[in-house]
């Protein structure tokens, strides 16, 4: 079964500063997508980037990248130049590389910028 | 184009009431996903439909069931309503062609409520 690990529950991070958010995963197949979703409070759901696990560059955003680490079942989303408008909620996901939309989510982090 | 739109928003109900909540994708995407959004067990998956059929279903007891129209609409239905099922259900909806290039695009959400 895959499951998707997020081991802070609460982050918050100084207005222009730099915040990494953590994310473990566990599957045993070989073919499957990483995301990060945000949540704020309006509760729409937007996704922030994604990484095919076949692909070793890690993906890019803008202000947004992640450190995908296969070996290591790892994830971790790292946010630049943080603003106010970034407090949300963020979710990791996983999902299989097939006709599968079974996305499994991991608990989320609370994510607060402070000005 | 216009987002993935869920309709009613709000819903209050009794316990053995049955609801219906209504999901109209973005416009083009065939594939419609459900989820249940709640404090302890977290984004947990309900069921996908592509082209009017079920092609994939989380663990989620009978009561539980949802339908996908030749416009890609779809609608979930709950019935015998229990105090558990209070939740934010989100749909999502994608081209649903292949999952290696799809992104599920979320909707606001319904926030119910069971009494």
């Amino acid at each position: 079964a895959q499951t998707v690990t997020q081991s802070q529950p609460e982050m918050s991070v100084q207005e222009a500063e730099t915040v990494t958010l953590s994310c473990t995963y566990d599957t045993s197949e070989s073919n499957y997508y990483l995301f990060w979703y945000k949540q704020p409070p309006s509760r729409q759901m937007i996704l922030v980037i994604r990484q095919e696990a076949y692909k070793q560059q890690n993906a890019t955003e803008n202000r947004f990248s992640v450190n995908f680490q296969k070996a290591a079942k790892s994830f971790s989303l790292k946010i630049s130049d943080s603003q106010l408008g970034d407090t949300a909620m963020y979710f990791c996901a996983f999902i299989l590389g097939s006709y599968n939309n079974d996305m499994r989510f991991g608990a989320g982090t609370r994510l607060t910028v402070k000005p | 184009k216009a987002g993935v739109t869920q309709t009613p928003r709000y819903l209050i109900k009794t316990r053995g009431q049955q609801v219906t909540l209504s999901c109209s994708p973005i416009s083009g995407h065939r594939s419609v996903s459900w989820y249940q959004q709640t404090p302890g067990q977290g984004l947990q998956f309900l069921f996908e439909y592509f082209s009017e059929t079920q092609r994939n279903k989380g663990n989620f007891p009978g009561r539980f069931s949802g339908r996908q129209f030749s416009n890609s609409r779809s609608e979930m239905n709950v019935s015998t309503l229990e105090l558990g099922d209070s939740a934010l259900y989100l749909c999502a909806s994608s081209p649903g062609t292949h999952a290696s290039t799809d992104t599920q695009y979320f909707g606001p959400g319904t926030r119910l409520t069971v009494l």
